[in-house]
């Protein structure tokens, strides 16, 4: 089966720093990999698309590349609305489509 | 204006069922794929199942294959998810999100078409217990 592998999982930052996220896929996926921000009691919010194509009314800030198996989200600098947990999403295989197990990014 | 709105949830039984529903509108239903996802209590997001436009195809996750089954009605706009033999570990709050594809050129004549869910409802929470 398809795996993947996010890390960290958890990660502590200040406002301005630059994080990045990585994701691993256990088999090549091309760029069939997405990635999303989740705060809590609200709908997942896409801000990557197909590896490193930015979602309409996502900042700049944010930015995605990889490809075949190693991925990676950006955050360039930190700002207190991004403070949330992060998952990648491959889409590669047609049956089966499989989230990471998410990062979440805190307060330093 | 997208909205994408989820009903049906609630408490019920180990072993029995329920039929979660999803309600869209500001798009033609009809020209996406649709998927629910869902997330169990301080755990991470799990995808569960998606349908092709014409239900001519339906995915499942392994852990609901034979207990949950993902149908939709292009007349009503509306998606849905019957679940039966539930679960404790079912429990979770469930979202209905919009499949959109970003198609991306390789080369002359060669495109890659990429699923991700673009638009997601507010989900409804479902509680499997005694």
């Amino acid at each position: 089966d398809l795996q993947m592998t996010q890390s960290p999982s958890s990660l502590s930052a200040s406002v301005g720093d630059r994080i990045t996220i990585t994701c691993r896929a256990s088999q090549i996926i091309s760029g069939y990999l997405n990635w999303y921000q989740k705060k809590p009691g609200k709908a997942p919010r896409l801000l990557i698309y197909a590896a490193s194509s930015l979602a309409s009314g996502v900042p700049p800030r944010f930015s995605g590349s990889g490809s075949r198996t190693n991925f990676t989200l950006t955050i360039s600098s930190l700002q207190p609305e991004d403070f949330a947990t992060y998952y990648c999403l491959q889409t590669y295989h047609t049956y089966m489509w499989t989230f990471g197990q998410g990062t979440k990014v805190e307060v330093e | 204006e997208v909205q994408v709105v989820e009903s049906g949830g609630g408490l019920v039984q180990p072993g029995g069922s329920l039929r979660l529903s999803c309600t869209v509108s500001g798009f033609t239903f009809s020209n996406h794929l649709m998927a629910w996802v869902r997330q169990a209590p301080g755990k991470g997001l799990e995808w569960v199942a998606y349908i092709g436009q014409d239900e001519n195809e339906k995915y499942h996750v392994d852990s609901v294959k034979g207990r949950f089954t993902i149908s939709r009605d292009n007349a009503k706009s509306s998606l849905y998810l019957q679940m039966n033999s539930l679960r404790a570990e079912d429990t979770a709050i469930y979202y209905c999100a919009r499949v959109q594809i970003a198609e991306i050129e390789l080369l002359v004549y060669a495109i890659r078409r990429i699923p991700y869910f673009d638009y997601w409802g507010q989900g409804t929470l479902v509680t499997v217990s005694s």
